[in-house]
């Protein structure tokens, strides 16, 4: 089944913060956040993995609340390149597969 | 180096007609995968390959037929193409499936007319 993100877009200007958030009807085994930008491939961002393991940029944060089983992506002090769509993938152990949410598309103003 | 490649970038086809895309990744992973991304932008695995077992998404029809000829390779054929079929396919692959982040393809622009 497919997780739930929200917002579904959001504008921002340079130098603010966003937060995206991703939910799951299902246990997770791990989180993926991508970025992708228009006409491009989806880019990796972070893995966050059951038991607090995480991967990923050093400029960019998450958290992962297994009980929840939820997952939030914090973006700070926003650039014109952050600007895309941004998907979380999850897995929830048994196919080892990704499942994406529909996406938010985030659009950084200078 | 291009770490995974598809070809082609664009395809332009008849209905009925049958079509393959391929892909390359030369970064050594075990894992690959094809998804299809639609009009709304929705990204949905189809398939993913390791070590010789394939996993199929229950909702993919059997028109659909991945083909591995070695671990660097996973080909998508598609037979009988329908109109619902036009997407980007990207492939994309990773080190272990589930816990190693994914590298994808440029993707394959499919428009079936």
């Amino acid at each position: 089944q497919q997780p739930v993100q929200s917002p579904q877009a959001v504008i921002l200007r340079e130098g603010e913060d966003a937060v995206i958030n991703c939910s799951s009807s299902k246990a997770l085994y791990s989180v993926h956040w991508y970025r992708q930008k228009h006409g491009e491939a989806p880019v990796f961002l972070m893995i966050l993995l059951k038991g607090g393991e995480q991967k990923g940029h050093e400029k960019i944060s998450a958290s992962f609340n297994e009980k929840k089983q939820q997952s939030s992506l914090y973006l700070t002090a926003s650039q014109l390149s952050y600007s895309g769509t941004y998907f979380c993938g999850i897995d929830s152990g048994s196919a080892r597969q990704l499942t994406f949410g529909s996406g938010t598309q985030l659009t950084v103003l200078p | 180096d291009t770490a995974v490649s598809q070809t082609p970038k664009y395809l332009v086809t008849q209905m009925g007609n049958d079509k393959s895309i391929k892909c390359e990744q030369n970064l050594g992973h075990d894992t690959m995968y094809w998804y299809k991304q639609d009009s709304k932008k929705f990204l949905k695995i189809m398939f993913s390959y390791n070590n010789k077992e394939l996993i199929i998404n229950e909702t993919v029809p059997n028109r659909f037929s991945p083909k591995s000829p070695d671990k660097a390779h996973l080909n998508l054929h598609i037979n009988s193409l329908e109109l619902g079929d036009s997407a980007v396919y990207f492939c994309a692959s990773s080190q272990e499936a589930g816990v190693s982040e994914q590298y994808f393809g440029p993707g394959t622009r499919l428009t079936v007319t």
